[in-house]
């Protein structure tokens, strides 16, 4: 039984499409992320939601829009993909306290040519 | 702002040697700190966590202490296997940030047969 489960896995779509990266967690967790890892593997916030409400929103090109439909899933939609996206996107969930630590998913690569 | 400095890799041992991977951070509150490991193609896993002062977090043989006098929170193990071959990250979160956990740049680590 996962807990944070993403799809797609893989992703490889063409400069100037739009594409989305849907994540679901059964853990019953208030809070969901989603991170960016570059190929030298360092790890970058994109976003967080508490309970559907977006709490963090860091510098991220407007290209980028995530959706929370309720508590359990937190989407990824990415406009007009650029070269520079191609990255590992994880979603992650806690229960939002400092001393929680995140359950991952296991990334979706995606890779835009 | 918060940060997390650990040593650069890639590291390489031999089975069986003794491993320490340095970590120290920077933050303004007292944020609980944790090492996470990720395998090859694989989302990241919560190793060991310790969210207060001369806490220690153990697992899988792996140990760290938070060091507030040092503001330290090295991992170690006595004796490494090949499975042990992954990329470790050390991070911090707390409460200033919104609980958003800030990640180190990873350390790749390889242990020779």
């Amino acid at each position: 039984d996962t807990a944070v489960s993403q799809t797609p896995k893989y992703l490889v779509t063409q400069m100037g499409n739009d594409k989305s990266i849907k994540c679901e967690q059964n853990l019953g967790h208030d809070t969901m992320y989603w991170y960016k890892q570059d190929s030298k593997k360092f790890l970058k916030i994109m976003f967080s939601y508490n309970n559907k409400e977006l709490i963090i929103n860091e510098t991220v090109p407007n290209r980028f829009s995530p959706k929370s439909p309720d508590k359990a899933h937190l989407n990824l939609h990415i406009n007009s993909l650029e070269l520079g996206d191609s990255a590992v996107y994880f979603c992650a969930s806690s229960q939002g306290e400092p001393g929680d630590g995140y359950t991952f998913g296991s990334g979706t690569r995606l890779t835009v040519v | 702002g918060n940060s997390v400095t650990q040593m650069e890799g890639p590291v390489t041992l031999s089975e069986e040697a003794f491993l320490t991977i340095n970590c120290t951070y920077t933050a303004t509150g007292y944020p609980s700190l944790f090492w996470y490991v990720q395998y090859p193609g694989e989302g990241l896993q919560l190793l060991l966590k310790a969210t207060k002062a001369d806490d220690k977090g153990s697992n899988k043989g792996f140990e760290a202490t938070y060091r507030k006098e040092t503001t330290s929170f090295h991992l170690e193990k006595g004796s490494v296997q090949v499975s042990d071959s992954a990329v470790y990250f050390c991070a911090l979160s707390d409460r200033s940030s919104a609980s958003k956990i800030i990640f180190g740049s990873g350390t790749r680590l390889s242990i020779r047969p």
